[in-house]
């Protein structure tokens, strides 16, 4: 069974970035495909952008190009997903999630942004 | 992208009785790729149904999924108390999107 660990809650400044770790084990992760998708409070969930760990391929949505890096380290089996120029509209809790059949089937516990003066 | 839009947004009902959740898409979704989850305050989703139609390990057979093309259906036939919770489907046949979710609350 595929777990996925995150790092812990983190509050930033406007302009700033912030990078979040998302741990895999239970599996081989270069096998993965992992996505990041967040959800800004009370409201729905948004996919940003996944990555292959085996092949380094990223993706992303639209939304957030130029903003969002997302890579992967095979030697610790563990998935970043880096977001810049931060503002207010970017407080939300950051999933990463396994998506290696297409659809999210394990999901890391979720990491709270939060983007204050 | 392919737009996904659910209704109702909110469904208020009792449980034991039959809930009956929509998904329609603004495109064919190509092989049926349409997942739905549940979530709960507090927590991360939890998937329910993949392609439209299949059950994820360990979710119970009241929970069931159908459609094909730009209409999906999630049912779940007799509500339990743990089942009141915000449902939301996702395609995958293209860069993935969400819709926007059903609140199923207790009336």
């Amino acid at each position: 069974q595929v777990q996925l660990v995150q790092s812990g809650a983190e509050v930033r400044k406007p302009g700033s970035s912030v990078k979040v770790s998302c741990k895999a084990s239970g599996g081989t992760f270069s096998s993965y495909g992992l996505s990041w998708v967040r959800q800004a409070p009370g409201q729905g969930l948004e996919w940003m952008g996944g990555i292959i760990p085996i092949s380094g391929t990223s993706h992303h949505a639209q939304k957030f190009q130029g903003r969002v890096t997302i890579t992967a380290d095979e030697s610790t089996s563990t998935a970043y997903m880096e977001l810049s120029s931060l503002r207010s509209e970017d407080t939300a809790v950051y999933y990463c999630a396994d998506d290696s059949r297409g659809y999210f089937d394990y999901w890391g516990q979720g990491t709270l942004v939060t983007v204050s003066s | 992208d392919i737009v996904l839009t659910q209704s109702p947004g909110t469904l208020s009902l009792s449980p034991g009785e039959r809930a009956t959740l929509s998904c329609r898409a603004s495109q064919s979704v190509a092989g049926s790729f349409l997942a739905w989850y549940q979530q709960k305050p507090g927590q991360a989703p939890r998937l329910l149904i993949y392609g439209a139609s299949s059950r994820a390990t360990g979710i119970p057979d009241r929970f069931s999924g159908s459609g094909s093309g730009t209409d999906f259906t999630l049912t779940i036939s007799r509500l339990e108390p743990e089942d009141f919770a915000v449902y939301y489907c996702q395609q995958y046949s293209r860069s993935p999107t969400f819709g926007p979710g059903t609140r199923v609350d207790i009336k």
